[in-house]
Parts: C-alpha cells; structure tokens; sequence
C-alpha cells in the first residue's frame, strides 16, 4: 500500500517568512496529493491540490510543487502570518479508476507550524 | 448550512462496551470515510463508502464496522473497544472520490477506552 512521509514535524517560523513542508510517496499509481490545514479543535480543511500531470500550482501565498519521478511534493507558503499557524497535512490517492485502491487517501504525519508575530 | 455532523463529540466508555459514533452529510455525497488521528501518525483511514451498501476497508480497519445504508449517514462501531481504540475519529465526505472533489471534514470525536 501507500506509504507517505511528512517532514518536518514541527517548524516555527518569523511573520512574513516563507514555509515549506516536504512530503514523499511510495506508490507510483498515486497522482493525486492534497494539502489540508487542520486549525486547533477542528477538522482538517482543503487548502490546495495538485495532479500528475501538473508540476506546481500556486493560489495566492500558497503554491505546491509535484516531482513525480523522485515521488516528493511540497507546499510553500509565502509571508507567512500568525493565521497561518496551524498542523499541515498531505495526503496521496490513486486517481485511477477501477483499481483495488480506488477510495483510498493516505495522510502524512503532520506538521505543527507556528508563525511568531 | 453545508456540514458534516458527528455525534457524540466526546466519549469516554470502557473495555468491551459497544459503540457507534454517528456520521451524517446534508450534501447528497456519494463518498465518505472515517479517519483516525494520533500524535506522530496523522489520520489514518479506518473505512470509506463509495455509496450506499459500498464500503470498503481503509489502512486500519481492525476493531472496526461500518454500514451505509443511507446516503447521509455513515456510522463507525467498535464492537468490543479496546484502551489502543482511544483517539480522535474524523468522519469525512465528498462529492466523489477524494482524488476528483474536494473532501469536507466533521468536527471530531474524542473517544477514550479504559
């Protein structure tokens, strides 16, 4: 099965800094990776996705990069702000249809991110 | 208002004792699941349903059943919890599949087995 690995675990940072939280693979059927944020007390929210066939899309300060061939993503957050505190999962499914893992999102560890003011 | 519900929050029970935590969507979603979150692990997917009376075992279904026998509900049960059961469970739903819309995420439930 899918195997994702999340790091760093925790990562602190000064407002208006940028973050990047690294994550690999193991299954070279997964082309789907999302990036959830999961504030304190609540449920993880879709903050950006990205598909195979696309090696980065960005949406305003947050922008995620794919590298099939060496199985990483990332996430980048640019300037960041104390809003931005939060623990940071990603996850990894098979896109494809009809195969045995058809439903399947397997998450990374986590990543607790603290920006300071 | 859009949401996924769960029911209870917070529970506390012990050894042996049935369970079931509820899941409920008012979105008309084909897919849910149901999550598990402990420190160190992230979420790991416990069962998830394509649609009704379809589900399918996630990375760690053991000690756990699920039914869908409506569309908007989705409930987990432990039938005989154990102290390694004590988590945060999250119940999810989409559109479809994860892969091709976007998942929405319940509040949590704080389970503790003693």
């Amino acid at each position: 099965g899918e195997n994702v690995e999340q790091h760093p675990s925790t990562l602190s940072v000064q407002e208006g800094d940028s973050a990047v939280i690294k994550c690999t693979y193991s299954d070279s059927a997964s082309n789907y990776f999302p990036w959830y944020k999961q504030e304190l007390g609540k449920g993880p929210q879709l903050i950006i996705d990205i598909r195979s066939n696309v090696g980065e899309k960005k949406d305003q300060r947050i922008a995620v990069t794919l590298n099939k061939t060496a199985k990483h993503f990332s996430l980048h957050i640019t300037e960041t702000q104390p809003e931005d505190s939060a623990v940071y999962f990603c996850a990894a499914s098979p896109a494809n249809a009809g195969g045995t893992s058809y439903g399947k999102l397997t998450f990374g560890q986590g990543t607790i991110l603290t920006v300071h003011p | 208002e859009a949401q996924v519900t769960q029911n209870p929050r917070y529970l506390i029970t012990v050894t042996g004792k049935k369970l079931t935590v509820t899941c409920s969507q008012n979105m008309n979603h084909e897919y849910m699941s149901w999550y598990r979150q402990d420190p160190g692990l992230g979420l790991r997917q416990i069962y998830y349903s394509m649609n009704v009376e379809a589900t399918d075992k996630g990375d760690v279904p053991e000690g756990y059943k699920v039914s869908r026998k409506e569309k908007r509900n989705f409930p987990l049960i432990l039938e005989s919890p154990s102290p390694n059961q004590t988590s945060l469970y999250f119940c999810a739903s989409s559109l479809s599949r994860p892969a091709t819309t976007t998942q929405y995420f319940g509040p949590g439930t704080r389970l503790t087995v003693l």
